[in-house]
C-alpha cells in the first residue's frame, strides 16, 4: 500500500519568508503528485501538481519533485497569513482513475 | 468557475439508519470519486467511478456502501447501515482526467 509522509507541524513562517513543505512517498513508481490546502473545517482546494521530476512554478507556488529521492516539496514565496492552512501531499493509488492516497498535512502557521 | 457541490452539509442520523448523500460533479468531468476524513485524521479514499461503474475501491468501501449515477447530474453515496464509526466528512471529487481531482465542499455525517 502507498505511503505519503509529511511532518505534521505546525510550521510557524513569518509573514514575506518562504514556507518549505516537504513530502516523500513510498511506491518509486509514482508518476504524479498533488498539493492541496486544506483551511479549517473546510475541504481540500488543488493547489499545484506535478509530473516531472525538477521544479514547477505557478505564482508564488513552485512545487519541486525528485523521483529518485522520492521527495517532493512545494514552496510559498511572499507567505501571506492567508497562507495559513494544513498542506496535503497526495499520490494516485494506481493508474487510470484511482483515488488518491493523502498524507496527514503540515499545518502551516503564517505570522504577521 | 464550475465547482463541485454537495448536499446536505450536514446530515444527523441515528445508528442503523440509511443515509444517502448527494453530490453534482463539474459538468464536463468523466470520474468521480468518494473520500472521507474523520474528524482530525487524513482524507481517505473510499471509491471511484468512470463511464457508469466502479472502478477502484478502498478497503473501508465494504458492502454496505454504495455509489449510483442516477441521473446525468448526480453522483450518490449510500451507507445502508449507519455506524457510530461512520461519522465523518464525506467529501465528493471529480475530474475531468483522472487524478487532477477538484473537491466540494463536503457532507459532514453524524451518527447518534
Amino acid at each position: 500500500q502507498k505511503e505519503v509522509e509529511q511532518n505534521s507541524g505546525p510550521l510557524s513562517v513569518p509573514e514575506g519568508a518562504i514556507a518549505s513543505l516537504n513530502c516523500t512517498y513510498s511506491d518509486r513508481g509514482s508518476q504524479s503528485f498533488f498539493w492541496y490546502r486544506q483551511y479549517s473545517g473546510k475541504s481540500p482546494e488543488l493547489i499545484m501538481f506535478i509530473y516531472s521530476n525538477g521544479d514547477k512554478e505557478d505564482g508564488r507556488f513552485t512545487a519541486q519533485l525528485n523521483k529518485a529521492s522520492q521527495y517532493v516539496s512545494l514552496l510559498i514565496r511572499d507567505s501571506q497569513p492567508s497562507d495559513s492552512a494544513t498542506y496535503l501531499c497526495a499520490v494516485p493509488a494506481g493508474g487510470g482513475a484511482d483515488g488518491l492516497t493523502f498524507g496527514k498535512g503540515t499545518h502551516l502557521i503564517i505570522q504577521p | 468557475e464550475p465547482e463541485v457541490t454537495q448536499t446536505p452539509s450536514h446530515q444527523v442520523t441515528q445508528m442503523g439508519q440509511e443515509v444517502i448523500l448527494r453530490c453534482v460533479p463539474i459538468s464536463n468531468h468523466l470520474y468521480f470519486y468518494w473520500y472521507r476524513q474523520i474528524l482530525g485524521q487524513k482524507v481517505e479514499f473510499l471509491v471511484s467511478f468512470y463511464n457508469n461503474e466502479i472502478s477502484e475501491k478502498s478497503e473501508i468501501f465494504d458492502d454496505q456502501f454504495s455509489v449510483e449515477r442516477p441521473d446525468g447530474s448526480n453522483f450518490t453515496l449510500k451507507i445502508r447501515s449507519t455506524k457510530l464509526e461512520d461519522s465523518a466528512m464525506y467529501f465528493c471529487a471529480s475530474s475531468e482526467r483522472a487524478h487532477e481531482q477538484y473537491f466540494g465542499p463536503g457532507t459532514r455525517l453524524t451518527v447518534t
